[in-house]
């Protein structure tokens, strides 16, 4: 089974800043990497899909990157409301529904 | 608007058996893969079993054996049935739409599953 690992597991960060999460395969999937935001109570957010590819109505200061076993999310202005988990998911063994990274929690400095 | 609603939740005793459903609207329900997807409390996501368009069903050998996923094309609607079931299976199940290549890109709002004594 392909497992995801993301780096860090939390950190604390201010609005305005630049920030990187990464995210690891254990075998390459080629693109087939899609990033969520979750915030509590809520269901996952779709935010970028094939690595790189901005859903529609997410800003355009989430950017993603990456292929093979390396992988990026990138969220070029930190705002208030995105302080939440984020989860990339591999779907490179779909229609096995893929695996989720453990997920990164951004909280507020 | 696509609207994805689970219901069927609830508090179940170990071994005992429980069904959810997910009722969807907005969208060409026949022509999209589904999917559940389940999250214990603090912890992060798990899939737990999709459909595909044609009927074609997979799951994690987690839940192999235990679950079955189905789906009613004519009512919109989205079922796990959830047999066998343990303390570990306690989390909230999400129904989730998978768009070809882009992942799941609209999810219900989740019912909760308790296993407890």
């Amino acid at each position: 089974a392909i497992r995801m690992t993301q780096s860090p597991s939390s950190f604390s960060a201010s609005t305005g800043d630049r920030v990187t999460i990464t995210c690891r395969a254990s075998q390459g999937i080629s693109s087939y990497l899609a990033w969520y935001q979750q915030k509590p109570g809520k269901a996952p957010k779709l935010l970028i899909y094939a690595a790189s590819t901005l859903q529609s109505g997410v800003p355009s200061r989430f950017s993603g990157s990456g292929s093979g076993t390396d992988f990026t999310l990138t969220i070029s202005c930190l705002q208030s409301e995105d302080f939440a988990t984020y989860y990339c998911q591999q779907y490179y063994s779909y229609p096995w529904g893929g695996t989720f990274g453990q997920g990164t929690k951004v909280e507020i400095k | 608007e696509v609207q994805l609603v689970e219901s069927g939740g609830g508090l179940v005793q170990p071994g005992g058996s429980l069904r959810l459903s997910c009722a969807a609207s907005g969208f060409t329900f026949s022509s999209y893969d589904m999917h559940w997807v389940r999250q214990a409390t603090g912890k992060g996501l798990e899939w737990v079993s999709a459909i595909g368009t044609a009927g074609d069903t997979y799951y994690p050998g987690s839940v192999k054996g235990r679950f079955t996923i189905s789906r009613e094309n004519a009512k919109n609607s989205l079922y796990l049935q959830m047999n066998s079931l343990r303390a570990g299976d306690t989390a909230v199940y999400y129904c989730a739409r998978w768009s070809t290549e882009a992942g799941f890109d609209y999810w219900g709002q989740g019912t909760l599953v308790t296993v407890s004594s």
